[in-house]
């Protein structure tokens, strides 16, 4: 299996701006995990879906982010209107149901809002 | 309060030397605990996974749980400059085998050869 697999890798957008995020998990995983990571906030979990079903999205900062999972392979974090402090790395990741398992995570999406 | 507190860091030590990483956490009920580690531009990847109180080695990684505290440690022996990396620890909630995974901030480790 290839793993996690983020695009893009790099993004750069002007203030204002849609930006779309996509991940395919790991075949066969049932959750999947968005997460943010910045340097004074560390790694934070924005949304978790189980099953394609979101289950919780607390930590998903503003009605201006959200997320889709429309089938098992295939997941999207959307931000509109983007803005200069949305920049971050965002990570998803996969893992099986169970207590303990490994989250797999994807080489991340760097974003950069001007 | 927040579910899992690490030290940011940077902690930065010469090679060979013993490196202690330290979390708390604040739910009793939490038995599942997890140190991944990441490398620059990288993703994380899972290093150790402990449950409940106790210690785990692996090689010249131990993996320490101190439920009466609610502390959870890891330890590097010998450490080489490969060490260096950013090391989460994260714990799982046991309300359901289906439930997220809340990381730590992370300690960013240099090891100085």
């Amino acid at each position: 299996d290839a793993g996690v697999i983020q695009s893009p890798r790099h993004e750069v957008t002007e203030m204002g701006q849609e930006v779309t995020l996509r991940c395919k998990p790991i075949s066969g995983h049932n959750s999947l995990f968005w997460y943010r990571q910045t340097m004074m906030r560390g790694l934070e979990l924005l949304i978790y879906f189980n099953n394609n079903v979101p289950i919780d999205d607390s930590g998903m900062p503003e009605d201006r982010f959200s997320a889709k999972m429309p089938n098992a392979s295939f997941s999207t974090l959307k931000i509109q209107p983007s803005e200069p402090r949305d920049s971050a790395v965002y990570f998803c990741a996969s893992r099986s149901q169970g207590y303990g398992t490994e989250a797999f995570f994807g080489q991340g999406t760097r974003l950069t809002v001007v | 309060q927040k579910e899992v507190e690490q030290d940011p860091g940077p902690l930065s030590v010469p090679e060979g030397a013993i490196v202690s990483l330290n979390c708390t956490y604040s739910n009793s009920a939490f038995q599942y605990f997890m140190w991944y580690r990441q490398y620059s531009r990288k993703g994380p990847e899972l290093l150790m996974y402990t449950y409940s109180s106790g210690n785990k080695e692996d090689g010249r990684f131990t993996a320490q749980v101190d439920k009466s505290s609610k502390y959870i440690s890891l330890f590097i022996r010998d450490s080489q400059p490969s060490d260096s990396a950013t090391y989460l620890c994260a714990i799982q909630p046991p309300f359901s085998s289906a439930s997220k995974i809340i990381f730590g901030s992370g300690t960013r480790l240099s090891i100085r050869p």
